[in-house]
């Protein structure tokens, strides 16, 4: 069985300039959430997808978005991109929509602002 | 609101040593507790959960957890340290209602030195 998929694994961006992080969640596995991993912040909950739904969203700017697709994949967006955004993007996905249920992540889409 | 806090941001042991690593967490509803362990350039892989069926848990490569409500902790423990057990290592918090939202702590480097 296939892990979750995060593509690409690294990405160098300008600042000002928008991206797209996609993530492939392990095949049957309804739901999608992303966090952030930035040395000084630590992991942080960015928005969770579930059959095509958001439905929970963390605490950041508008400038960042997501979506999920038929297919259960998610793709996020981050526009006007600030050095601030440079961050390891971690997404994860499980079978239920429930907390206890287990989390299987990415290796994570390092991206860097310059 | 839900917190997790892990003490000690860097941990060395001697490889058969006894390992500990330290999280207490705040809620004001029965948790929902992991522990997860990142080697580096990787994603997130699950060690163990707390589900409430259990205080003692038991995860993979020999770690095991004890929840215990009233010092709100949940240590994570390992009786003979590996070389292969250095990398760092998360403690988090199920969000209630919160579907697959995860609360991080700031997360503790283990060192294993020979």
């Amino acid at each position: 069985k296939a892990g979750v998929t995060q593509t690409p694994r690294y990405l160098i961006k300008t600042r000002g300039q928008q991206v797209t992080l996609s993530c492939s969640p392990i095949s049957g596995h309804r739901s999608v959430s992303w966090y952030q991993q930035t040395p000084g912040q630590g992991l942080q909950f960015l928005f969770e997808y579930f059959s095509e739904t958001q439905r929970n969203k963390g605490n950041f700017p508008g400038r960042f978005s997501g979506r999920q697709f038929s297919n259960s994949r998610s793709e996020m967006n981050v526009s006007t991109l600030e050095l601030g955004d440079s961050a390891l993007y971690l997404c994860a996905s499980s079978s239920e929509g429930q907390i206890n249920t287990e989390a299987f992540f990415g290796q994570g889409t390092r991206l860097t602002v310059v | 609101a839900q917190s997790v806090t892990q003490l000690g941001s860097h941990v060395s042991v001697s490889e058969g040593a006894l390992v500990l690593l330290r999280c207490n967490y705040s809620s004001s509803v029965p948790p929902y507790l992991f522990w997860y362990v990142q080697y580096p350039n990787q994603g997130l892989q699950l060690l163990l959960k707390y589900t409430s069926a259990a205080t003692l848990v038991k995860g993979i490569n020999g770690f095991e957890a004890e929840f215990k409500k009233s010092e709100t902790s949940f240590h994570l423990t390992k009786p003979s340290a590996h070389m292969s057990d250095a990398a760092e290592y998360f403690c988090a918090v199920g969000v209630a209602g919160g579907y697959n939202k995860l609360i991080f702590g700031a997360g503790t480097r283990l060192a294993v030195h020979p």
